[in-house]
């Protein structure tokens, strides 16, 4: 079965610009959770959706906004992009309707470098 | 808010030697999760833990939960340079829709 498909892959960006990442997950999966990666601050937690439904949100600015379409796939976005937010995005989905009580299964993520 | 800490943050082992990663919480987890990122790669899910002290093993890998279920240790024996990555635990409090994730542990092997 295909695996979670994130596009784009790559992508650079102005400071100041916006940016929509999109994510679709393994067929059948209905929870997406956003992550992003820095080399100094590891895996940190932007939001998760199931079934259209923002059901946890992590510590990120309003500038950070996501949702999730009845077909589970979801997008990303951030606003008024900053240098800070260079980093790899990285989407997972999981089967999970009760929370992440199963293993998540990550794409491949978008590299995003802002100058 | 929940912290999962994870040491150490660096491991470099000789080829065939044994090391062992472990994650910390400040509160009960509902479960633990481990994943490997390979350099360049994405988290790839190995294995969860849910019970008090339940204790799982993948060939060189084995995998414990705390008693408490507030830590948890990953330990691979005789390291082979297919295991080089970061190591990630990540864990969840009941109830809850987060998978918080510790900082890793990069592991590099000397042949």
């Amino acid at each position: 079965k295909a695996g979670v498909t994130q596009t784009p892959r790559y992508l650079i960006k102005t400071r100041g610009q916006q940016v929509t990442l999109s994510c679709s997950p393994i067929s059948g999966h209905r929870s997406v959770s956003w992550y992003q990666q820095t080399p100094g601050q590891g895996l940190q937690f932007l939001f998760e959706y199931f079934s259209e439904t923002q059901r946890n949100k992590g510590n990120f600015p309003g500038r950070f906004s996501g949702r999730q379409f009845s077909n589970s796939r979801s997008e990303m976005n951030v606003s008024t992009l900053e240098l800070g937010d260079s980093a790899l995005y990285l989407c997972a989905s999981s089967l999970d309707s009760r929370g992440p009580s199963y293993g998540y299964t990550f794409g491949s993520g978008t590299r995003l470098t802002v100058v | 808010g929940q912290q999962v800490m994870q040491i150490p943050q660096y491991q470099h082992v000789q080829e065939g030697e044994d090391f062992t990663t472990y994650c910390n919480s400040s509160t009960t987890l509902s479960n633990i999760q481990w994943y490997k990122q390979r350099p360049g790669g994405h988290p790839v899910f190995l294995i969860q833990l849910v019970k008090s002290g339940e204790v799982k093993k993948q060939k060189r890998l084995t995998f414990q939960f705390g008693e408490a279920k507030k830590n948890s240790s990953l330990h691979i024996t005789a390291t082979q340079t297919t295991d080089v990555g970061t190591y990630f635990c990540a864990g969840t409090l009941s109830n809850d829709y987060k998978l918080s994730f510790g900082a890793g542990t990069t592991v590099t092997v000397r042949a």
